[in-house]
C-alpha cells in the first residue's frame, strides 16, 4: 500500500461547480498536509497547506483534514476552466522531513 | 527576486554522453532536491540534501549523482546518458519551519532530457 493514496481520475465537472480532490494516508503520525497544482508540462506550484484538524479557507480553496481517518481533501469552489491540472498531495510522515507525494488526480474543468 | 533556477531547460543528447543537470536557488534553503517525473506520471525522488556536504539517495534508484559543495548549487550528474534516462528532472528546495512542521518545496522549472 502507497504510503499516499489518491484518484488518479480524470475528474470532470463543469464551470461554477465545487471540485473535490481526495488523498489518504497511512501514517498516523503525519504532521504536515500540502496540496499542490501542477499544470501539464510545468513544475508543482504549492497551493494549500494544513497542519490541524478541521478547514483552511483560502480564496476559492478549502483544504480539509481529519486525522483521525487518515484523509484530506482539497475543495474548489467556482471551479475555473484555468484550474483544469493535476493536483498533487502531499504528506510530511513522522520521522522525515521529506514529503511524501501521492500520484496526483487530474482535474477537467469544462466550460 | 528569490527564486531556484535549473538549466539547461530542454537537452537532447547522444547515448553514451556525460551531462551536468544544473540547479541554483537564491532563498538560502539548506535542503535541496531532485526528483524524476515522466509525462503524466508520479514524482519520484532520486537524490535529496540537508545541507552542504549532506546528499542522499532517494525512493527511486538512480544512476545519477549530486553533489553540494555550496548552499545554493546543487547539480546532478550523468556519466553516461542512455535512452533510458530521457525524463523530466525537477529541482526543488526548502526550508523546515520547526513550529508548525512545515516543509514547504518550491520547484524550479524543470530539465527535460531526450537521450537518443
Amino acid at each position: 500500500q502507497k504510503e499516499v493514496e489518491q484518484n488518479s481520475g480524470p475528474l470532470s465537472v463543469p464551470e461554477g461547480a465545487i471540485a473535490s480532490l481526495n488523498c489518504t494516508y497511512s501514517d498516523r503520525g503525519s504532521q504536515s498536509f500540502f496540496w499542490y497544482r501542477q499544470y501539464s508540462g510545468k513544475s508543482p506550484e504549492l497551493i494549500m497547506s494544513i497542519y490541524s484538524n478541521g478547514d483552511k479557507e483560502d480564496g476559492r480553496f478549502t483544504a480539509q483534514l481529519n486525522k483521525a481517518s487518515q484523509y484530506v481533501s482539497l475543495l474548489i469552489r467556482d471551479s475555473q476552466p484555468s484550474d483544469s491540472a493535476t493536483y498533487l498531495c502531499a504528506v510530511r510522515t513522522g520521522g522525515s522531513y521529506i514529503p511524501t507525494f501521492g500520484r496526483g488526480t487530474s482535474l477537467i474543468v469544462h466550460p | 527576486e528569490a527564486d531556484i533556477y535549473q538549466t539547461p531547460r530542454y537537452l537532447v543528447i547522444g547515448t553514451g554522453k556525460k551531462i551536468t543537470l544544473e540547479c541554483s536557488q537564491t532563498m538560502g534553503h539548506d535542503k535541496m532536491y531532485w526528483y524524476q517525473q515522466d509525462p503524466g506520471m508520479e514524482l519520484h525522488l532520486i537524490h535529496y540534501s540537508y545541507g552542504v556536504n549532506s546528499t542522499e539517495k532517494g525512493d527511486l534508484s538512480s544512476e545519477s549523482t549530486v553533489s553540494r559543495i555550496r548552499t545554493e548549487h546543487f547539480p546532478l550528474t550523468l556519466e553516461s546518458a542512455r535512452p533510458s534516462h530521457t525524463s523530466q528532472y525537477l529541482c526543488a528546495s526548502s526550508e523546515f519551519r520547526g513550529s508548525s512542521g512545515a516543509n514547504v518545496l518550491t520547484f524550479g522549472a524543470g530539465s527535460r532530457l531526450t537521450v537518443l
